[in-house]
């Protein structure tokens, strides 16, 4: 079972930073935080990741509690596009470690 | 870029018929997986998929799902005796030591 609590569902409007939140509070030492999204009906893919400080790259931001326990993703500046559903992840970051998504976060990005 | 393509897009087939979804991982990649979303649930593990070997399948991977790489690109989830139930998308994904993995754009598999 997932190890994670999103909401739902949120609504951003276009142009705005979208902080999607998400709670982890049994996370281990060695898990990471992972972000995935999946535009409709596409296969998910991958945003970013991190284990303890925060992490940035050309498509987000993902800034981690120092306890750990919880994290948000940052979109910066949401589009359209940007419409989608946002999945928290922990996992250990093995090589060959399936994914166990959750219901993630539907975004909707407003004009 | 490179990517995971799965053919085809879209497939139609009967109760009870063999299908074969297809998937060309990244061509670096080393460690492979299918996954499958029924419509409007979540995306579930099947297998992983390692040095022409299963490393770990879930309970739905059953014994009527296989998996082969039957050649140094293709990598094919065959289901031999399709159910109304294995009606899903279904997703492949790759990716090499420590790096996340890669989905592919998925096979919608319509069961009738």
């Amino acid at each position: 079972d997932a190890k994670t609590t999103q909401p739902p569902s949120m609504d951003c409007a276009e142009g705005r930073a979208a902080n999607l939140p998400c709670n982890h509070s049994t996370i281990s030492g060695n898990e990471y935080v992972y972000w995935y999204r999946q535009i409709h009906s596409q296969g998910p893919q991958y945003i970013i990741h991190g284990l303890k400080n925060n992490e940035t790259n050309e498509m987000a931001s993902l800034i981690i509690t120092e306890d750990r326990k919880s994290s948000t993703l940052i979109l910066p500046h949401a589009t359209l596009r940007d419409t989608a559903v946002y999945y928290c992840i922990v996992r250990v970051a093995n090589r060959d470690d399936k994914i166990i998504f959750g219901k993630g976060t539907r975004l909707h990005i407003l004009p | 870029e490179p990517e995971v393509t799965q053919t085809p897009s879209h497939q139609v087939t009967q109760m009870g018929q063999e299908v074969i979804l297809r998937c060309v991982p990244i061509s670096n990649h080393l460690y492979f997986y299918w996954y499958r979303q029924i419509l409007g649930q979540k995306v579930e593990f099947l297998v992983s998929f390692y040095n022409n070997e299963i490393s770990e399948k879930s309970e739905i991977f059953d014994d009527q799902f296989s998996v082969e790489r039957p050649d140094g690109s293709n990598f094919t989830l065959k289901i031999r005796s399709t159910k109304l139930e294995d009606s899903a998308m279904y997703f492949c994904a790759s990716n090499r030591e420590r790096v996340e993995q890669y989905f592919g754009p998925g096979t919608r598999l319509t069961v009738t």
